[in-house]
């Protein structure tokens, strides 16, 4: 089966921009998620859809990131404006139904913000 | 909030050597996950475990889950060059989502 999907998968921006990345999940992968993971720490989770509803966004800088995931399949991430601090890789992972099931990664989009 | 932290950091084996990363939860778990981030990679999940005091084993990985459930570890025998790479626990309380540890990068030298 195909894996995630994101693009882009390498992005270079400078402070006060504004950024967009996209994610398609696996094919019946009702949960979604988008992770910050910042160079030397373990992934941060941002924000979990379950369809097309957000479940959390706890953790979701909400002054400057916004997410959707309107048809319940693929997602975006949005950053504006953009930040020094933002230089991380976002990744998305997708979960089959199920609570105690895997998540699967998709590679990630270097971004980093000048 | 739920916090997860891994020791040691950074881990250098000499290839044939074994390896122990451990994982400990401020609050007790429902589950905890383990996933593999080779460089330059994303990560893949390894194994899950659910039970108080389980032990899983795949090939020369051993995972355990604490009596308490607050705590686990992965142990690989005998590294070999293809084990290289960051090792995260994620763990998951009780109505929580996962919360990912720092990560122990490991080091084998040929």
């Amino acid at each position: 089966e195909a894996g995630v999907a994101q693009s882009p998968r390498y992005k270079i921006i400078e402070k006060r921009q504004s950024v967009a990345f996209w994610c398609n999940p696996i094919s019946g992968h009702a949960t979604l998620y988008w992770y910050q993971q910042i160079l030397g720490q373990g992934p941060k989770l941002l924000i979990q859809f379950q369809n097309n509803g957000v479940v959390d966004d706890s953790q979701l800088p909400k002054d400057r990131f916004s997410a959707e995931r309107l048809k319940g399949v693929d997602s975006t991430l949005k950053i504006q404006p953009a930040k020094l601090e933002d230089s991380a890789v976002y990744l998305c992972a997708s979960r089959a139904p199920g609570l105690e099931n895997e998540q699967f990664f998709g590679p990630g989009t270097r971004l980093t913000v000048l | 909030g739920q916090q997860v932290m891994q020791i040691p950091q950074y881990q250098h084996v000499q290839e044939g050597e074994d390896f122990t990363t451990y994982c400990n939860s401020s609050t007790t778990l429902s589950n905890i996950q383990w996933y593999k981030q080779r460089p330059g990679g994303h990560p893949v999940f390894l194994i899950q475990l659910v039970k108080s005091g389980e032990v899983k084993k795949q090939k020369r990985l051993t995972f355990q889950f604490g009596e308490a459930k607050k705590n686990s570890s992965l142990h690989i025998t005998a590294t070999q060059t293809t084990d290289v790479g960051t090792y995260f626990c994620a763990g998951r309380g009780y109505g929580q989502n996962f919360v990912f540890g720092p990560g122990t990068r490991l080091s084998v030298l040929p």
